[in-house]
């Protein structure tokens, strides 16, 4: 149980496009998700927290213009990276809180974004 | 100003002994912790948790051990085995509704044979 779905796995676009990044909790309903970058060889950087039918909440340093994030539903949360440029190439991870006996949290199979 | 640390980039160990991730904290509010496993290109694999009532929690080959006055936890991976090898995260949380997790700086571990 507990299963995050994260689409695309890849995908290279060019400079100046969108790309919307799609995380579905199969099993459960996520009231919260968590969307972070990674970079190579470092850690994984929480970039926003996103609630169920309320706006998300962004970490210092993150454009929210940049980085549109949606969660209008209990199963799917979406981040568009706008008007991409070769230095959001990243992988980006969502993340989907669950709660039972103890809360966890699970993971999507990450995002590589390539910008061209 | 990096919350969660840990402090060995890179571990290697001998297949059948014991690996012993370690991971330190500064935020006295952080009640509970995770380990997850990580390989490229892929997201995070869940491997065990810890809260802060606890000193010690098990499962199968894992173990998590929790010194709160030190701020330091570690995993200990018993025996370890090549398939093990992969980069080892810890994450520490506030207990809340919307709470969010805080990544180690991670710890590859390598199992030769």
């Amino acid at each position: 149980g507990a299963v995050v779905s994260q689409h695309p796995s890849w995908v290279i676009c060019k400079s100046g496009t969108s790309v919307k990044i799609e995380c579905r909790s199969l099993d459960f309903q996520a009231t919260t998700m968590f969307w972070y970058r990674q970079f190579p060889k470092q850690s994984l950087m929480l970039m926003a927290t996103s609630n169920e039918g309320s706006k998300a909440t962004y970490e210092q340093g993150v454009e929210k213009d940049k980085f549109l994030i949606n969660h209008a539903s209990l199963t799917l949360s979406t981040l568009t990276v706008t008007s991409a440029h070769p230095e959001d190439s990243s992988f980006y991870i969502c993340s989907a809180r669950y709660t039972g006996r103890f809360y966890g949290y699970t993971f999507g199979s990450g995002t590589r974004l390539t910008v061209v | 100003d990096q919350q969660v640390k840990q402090n060995s980039p890179s571990l290697s160990v001998q297949e059948g002994r014991i690996s012993i991730l370690n991971c330190d904290y500064t935020n006295s509010m952080f009640d509970y912790f995770l380990w997850y496993k990580k390989y490229p290109a892929e997201g995070p694999t869940f491997l065990i948790s810890i809260s802060s009532i606890k000193d010690k929690n098990e499962d199968g080959r894992f173990t998590v051990f929790l010194n709160k006055s030190a701020k330091h936890l570690s995993l200990h991976i018993v025996p370890s085995q090549p398939g093990d090898s992969a980069v080892y995260f810890c994450a520490a949380s506030i207990t809340g509704t919307a709470s969010k997790l805080t990544f180690g700086t991670g710890t590859r571990l390598q199992v030769t044979l």
